[in-house]
């Protein structure tokens, strides 16, 4: 099985300022086809996961800028450029190259 | 618009079964890869079982050989049916259109 490990596992960010995330994969997540299926998902208090970024770097519909992805390989990264107060929850990467489909353990991003 | 409704969750007894039910509108299950995750409470996310478009199921160690995943194209519905349940399966299970929509859960609890 792959292990998704996040780091940290809580972030307590003063609004206004940045945060960063990272994901390692115990092993790659680039497919012959050329898409690496690494994913990042908010969960906010009380509702289900909510799709962020698909394939590293690729904002879904709807989702603020602030939000980033980067890496490669086996080495993932999200950014909020400016964290705002709607962003508290708890993040997840998530990959599925590979079944069965495994996640990172979350990481709590609160609000100072 | 995209929309998964789950239900079917409850209170079950060590051994018992039931049926989760996941219905969908905005889309067509059967032209998708539809999966079941479940989260514990207080804990994270676990994939349960997935069927693709075409139809091939596949299931966490877990709980093979105890759930079984299907749709029915004709009420555009997929399912999750659970036997010989087990203190350990309880959690909200939710339905999710990989890898960019998710239902809003249904909580199983095991417990006699």
């Amino acid at each position: 099985d792959i292990v998704m490990t996040q780091t940290p596992l809580s972030l307590s960010v003063t609004p206004g300022q940045p945060a960063s995330i990272s994901c390692k994969s115990s092993q790659s997540l680039l497919r012959s086809d050329g898409k690496t299926y690494l994913y990042w998902y908010l969960q906010k208090p009380g509702q289900p996961p909510q799709l962020l970024i698909y394939e590293i770097s690729n904002r879904f519909s709807g989702v603020p800028d602030r939000f980033s992805g980067s890496g490669s390989g086996t080495d993932f990264t999200l950014k909020i450029s400016r964290v705002e107060t709607e962003d508290v929850g708890v993040y997840y990467c998530m990959q599925s190259i590979q079944l069965p489909l495994t996640f990172g353990q979350g990481t709590k991003v609160e609000i100072e | 618009e995209v929309q998964l409704v789950a239900s079917g969750g409850g209170l079950i007894q060590p051994g018992g079964s039931l049926r989760l039910s996941c219905a969908a509108s905005g889309f067509t299950v059967s032209n998708n890869y539809m999966k079941w995750v479940r989260q514990a409470p207080g804990k994270g996310l676990e994939w349960v079982s997935l069927i693709y478009s075409g139809g091939g199921t596949y299931y966490a160690d877990s709980v093979k050989g105890r759930f079984t995943i299907s749709r029915d194209n004709s009420k555009n519905t997929l399912y999750l049916q659970m036997n010989s349940l087990r203190a350990e399966d309880t959690a909200v299970y939710y339905c999710s259109r990989s890898p960019d929509r998710w239902g809003q859960g249904t909580l199983v609890t095991v417990s006699s």
